[in-house]
């Protein structure tokens, strides 16, 4: 009930394509979902993050998507470029409680 | 301000041994959590320090340990080192307690376990 599922583990996709990373929870109890990006040799850097009261959240490029009722939610990065490549980890929470994170999808964007 | 900062940066060990890694957060936060990240397993959660106090803790063995100063200076312990402890230690800071803070983390560790 503590895992965080994430899919796909990796991705390729073309400059200027859209990139959907999935993840669903199992625990209701959940109630913080932020996404993590990495690229290599720094640590996790958050990016964005929503909570179960809204469907959506968009910051640029960069949006989440949530649906309670199938306990998923993604990350979209419309537009993506050469620079987005690094890996993105998602993650959730309840309040108080440690983070319980997705194993992480390697994306690619070909110039 | 400057960011979380680990040292040292890489580290090579052989079974048996024992290592400590230290974590230096950024000016104000409290609370400090390590990770240990392999490939393909995501961020496995260590423990988690607030003020000086350990707040939540991972289901890793006793070999790992921790403990945090004053200063919120944060070190890691693992003792005993074995193959698979091979892995890149993150360390996070944030300014309160609670996950919904946001996190942010140093460049890491990497141990490697001969």
């Amino acid at each position: 009930q503590q895992q965080v599922k994430q899919s796909p583990q990796s991705l390729i996709v073309q400059k200027g394509g859209i990139s959907i990373i999935n993840c669903a929870y199992e625990n209701t109890a959940f109630d913080y979902f932020p996404w993590y990006q990495q690229f290599p040799g720094k640590g996790p850097a958050l990016l964005i993050a929503i909570r179960p009261d809204v469907s959506e959240k968009k910051e640029g490029r960069f949006t989440i998507s949530f649906n309670k009722s199938a306990k998923q939610f993604s990350l979209h990065i419309m537009d993506s470029q050469p620079g987005d490549s690094a890996t993105y980890f998602c993650a959730a929470s309840k309040s108080n409680y440690q983070l319980i994170w997705g194993a992480g999808t390697k994306l690619i964007i070909k110039p | 301000k400057a960011g979380v900062t680990q040292t040292p940066r890489y580290l090579i060990k052989t079974r048996g041994q024992q290592v400590t890694l230290s974590c230096s957060p950024i000016s104000g936060h409290r609370s400090v959590s390590w990770y240990q990240q392999t490939p393909g397993q995501g961020l496995q959660f260590l423990f988690e320090y607030f003020s000086e106090t350990q707040r939540n803790k991972g289901n890793f063995p006793g070999r790992f340990s921790g403990r945090q100063f004053s200063n919120s200076r944060s070190e890691m312990n693992v003792s005993t080192l074995e193959l698979g402890d091979s892995a890149l230690y993150l360390c996070a800071s944030s300014l309160g307690s609670g996950s919904a803070d946001t996190q942010y983390f140093g460049p890491g560790t990497r141990l490697t376990v001969l």
